[in-house]
């Protein structure tokens, strides 16, 4: 079974602090990756995706993977009560023959205090 | 605006009826997707469609059914069978296989 795993949290920091959101997976040929910030009642919203190794930056929000040690991770900036929210991990697993599925992990609640 | 639709927002049923949830996009993606999450849970996948008339089981595709008969439609409909069907229902598109996904606002059916 291909899994995803992130703490559940919750995750409290405070405004103006940088949150750092972990997820590991255990396909280790997995070949794409994504962030999505889903708040109470709603539906995900794509933050961003990463393919290679390394960093990527997209405003206040920095993707980190490391796919030798698979873990991908999101780093918030200046954090701000906005901000709280659940974060989904997502990966597309190798061995993809017949079938496309996503693999989501059951997200990190973010708490930022004002 | 591009978008992804779903209806109704709210939708209530009695035990025992089929009700059939909507999805529209005009995002003009190949690809569709349906997700149910319960409280607390992740997301798990129903169906999801690559091209228009094919689609393929998901995860937890027993009590559900799909069609895809146009690029822009991939209803859902949750059978008599689907033995606890109340959840909260994603409907998703992207712009190619494996590719980044963008969510429709959900449908959250009750069944009492």
């Amino acid at each position: 079974q291909k899994e995803v795993e992130q703490n559940s949290g919750p995750l409290s920091v405070p405004e103006g602090a940088i949150a750092s959101l972990n997820c590991t997976y255990s396909d280790r040929g997995s070949q794409s990756f994504f962030w999505y910030r889903q708040y109470s009642g709603k539906s995900p919203e794509l933050i961003m995706f990463i393919y290679s190794n390394g960093d990527k930056e997209d405003g206040r929000f920095t993707a980190q993977l490391n796919k030798a040690s698979q873990y991908v991770s999101l780093l918030i900036r200046d954090s701000q009560p906005s901000d709280s929210a659940t974060y989904l991990c997502a990966v597309n697993p190798s061995g993809q023959a017949g079938g496309f599925k996503t693999i989501f992990g059951a997200g990190t609640r973010l708490f930022v205090k004002a | 605006d591009g978008g992804i639709t779903q209806s109704p927002k709210y939708l209530f049923r009695k035990e025992g009826q089929n009700v059939t949830l909507s999805c529209e996009q005009n995002l003009n993606h190949d690809a569709m997707y349906w997700y149910r999450q319960d409280p607390g849970q992740g997301l798990r996948l129903i169906y999801y469609s690559q091209i228009v008339n094919d689609f393929q089981k998901g995860d937890i595709a027993e009590g559900y059914s799909v069609s895809r008969e146009k690029k822009e439609s991939f209803p859902l409909t949750v059978t008599s069978a689907q033995k606890n069907p109340t959840a909260f229902y994603l409907c998703a598109s992207s712009p190619r296989p494996l590719g980044e996904q963008y969510f429709g606002p959900g449908t959250r059916l009750t069944v009492t």
